[in-house]
């Protein structure tokens, strides 16, 4: 049972341009979202987040917004560079109690951005 | 900049042997998670830990898994009888209060 679901397993685009990361997810439990980066041989690195009861967040070149209705949010990354080739995770999370927040992951997405 | 530290890298070994994995979060978080990738797939949620007992634990983390805070740095997860489908690479994160969990490099288990 996917309740984050990432449907593309990889995307190029051209240096300069705009990179657009899609995320569904079905649990409308899922209360705050992240985005993570992974690059090979490391651990998921944090990247920018969004409340439920947001529909953008902004961070420099990153940008997540946040579509409740459809159950859909995406990480806009703008201007794209090489080094932000990587595999973009999106993240759900509930308040699972004790403080503690479980995260659910989607299967990633590869980025690949080209000079 | 503060970081999730894990011990090994790598470690091979034999099908029915037990593995400790060992993870330094940091130091002022009070939330303590792993999380595996098994190869070619998500990262899933095997556990989270506070106030030195687990608060909430998946379907993936069975007898065979425990996790222990044996001193004030250390947080260890062991498989008692490891199995091929264990072969993976365990993620330890920790937090503070909020949503974000900061991830360890990892620990990559492969089981012969």
């Amino acid at each position: 049972d996917q309740q984050v679901k990432q449907n593309s397993p990889s995307l190029s685009v051209q240096e300069g341009r705009i990179s657009i990361l899609n995320c569904d997810y079905t649990n409308s439990m899922f209360d705050y979202f992240l985005w993570y980066k992974k690059y090979p041989a490391e651990g998921p690195t944090f990247l920018i987040s969004i409340s439920s009861i947001k529909d953008k967040n902004e961070d420099g070149r990153f940008t997540v917004f946040l579509n409740k209705s459809a159950k859909h949010l995406s990480l806009h990354i703008v201007p794209s560079q090489p080094g932000d080739s990587a595999v973009y995770f999106c993240a759900a999370s509930e308040y699972s109690g004790a403080g503690s927040y479980q995260l659910t992951f989607g299967k990633g997405t590869k980025l690949s951005v080209i000079p | 900049e503060p970081e999730v530290t894990q011990t090994p890298s790598h470690q091979v070994t034999q099908m029915g042997q037990e593995v400790i994995l060992r993870c330094v979060p940091i130091s002022n978080h009070l939330y303590f998670y792993w999380y595996r990738q098994i190869l070619g797939q998500k990262v899933e949620f095997l556990v989270s830990f506070y106030n030195n007992e687990i608060s909430e634990k998946s379907e993936i983390f069975d007898d065979q898994f425990s996790v222990e805070r044996p001193d004030g740095s250390n947080f260890t997860l062991k498989i008692r009888s490891t199995k091929l489908e264990d072969s993976a690479m365990y993620f330890c994160a920790s937090s503070v209060e909020v949503n974000v969990l900061t991830f360890g490099a990892g620990s990559r288990l492969t089981v012969l």
